[in-house]
């Protein structure tokens, strides 16, 4: 167990649908991730947390909306997805300084 | 544009053997890089990671070097066993401020049979 849990483990949503994913971390980290795994292309980054600011956004489009509500917790709002953005969602999440990342086990999208 | 690439793609080898997976990067500008491990459908495991000031890192039958000017790193698998069996991610990051920014290779997927 790496300490990163995300729910929900899958989903299944329209595109017309609203869902959010939920991360959340137990070691006491500072920094938190959003990655997306799309089939034989490698991760993307997408968004970066420190200590509750979002400090990087990997030009993802506006339909995915991340939120940090403290340094424990992250989400990630969806809304009007496209077929093209069902993937393995994965949040990750370091103390402060660039070491080493601990993945939590991801969230499977498939937007119909 | 920092890119990682990972070689080979794909590997399958009896139990027991000795191999090698390669991943190179393009700007030998990093801070760290790490191996991960992928099971199927599930998260990333951390194996190793290498500072930039480092040549190797060891952990039970891995062991990773790093060639920072020549963009290279390898990782070393002993005797390898069916438990091996998953697809291995390296990853580069470019700096040490707060939060680290991967850049991911594509990955070798490991088979190894029994």
């Amino acid at each position: 167990e790496t300490g990163v849990t995300q729910t929900p483990r899958h989903l299944v949503m329209g595109m017309t649908n609203k869902k959010s994913l939920k991360c959340e971390q137990h070691l006491g980290h500072n920094a938190m991730y959003w990655y997306k795994q799309s089939a034989k292309k490698p991760l993307e980054l997408m968004f970066v947390y420190n200590f509750k600011e979002q400090t990087e956004n990997n030009s993802v489009p506006s339909r995915f909306s991340p939120e940090c509500p403290n340094s424990s917790h992250l989400f990630l709002h969806l809304h009007t997805l496209q077929p093209e953005d069902s993937a393995l969602y994965l949040c990750a999440s370091t103390p402060s300084r660039g070491e080493t990342q601990y993945f939590g086990p991801g969230t499977r999208l498939l937007v119909l | 544009k920092q890119e990682v690439t990972q070689i080979p793609a794909a590997l399958s080898v009896p139990e027991g053997e000795n191999l090698v997976l390669n991943c190179s990067f393009t700007d030998s500008a990093i801070y760290n890089l790490q191996w991960f491990r992928q099971d199927p459908g599930k998260g990333l495991t951390s194996l190793l990671l290498i500072q930039s000031s480092q040549r190797e890192q060891t952990s039970g039958r891995l062991n990773a070097s790093l060639d920072k000017s020549s963009g290279r790193s390898t990782l070393y698998i002993a005797a390898s066993q069916p438990g091996d069996s998953a697809t291995y991610l390296c990853a580069v990051n470019p700096r040490k401020t707060s939060g680290s920014r991967l850049t991911f290779g594509e990955g070798t997927q490991l088979t190894v049979n029994p």
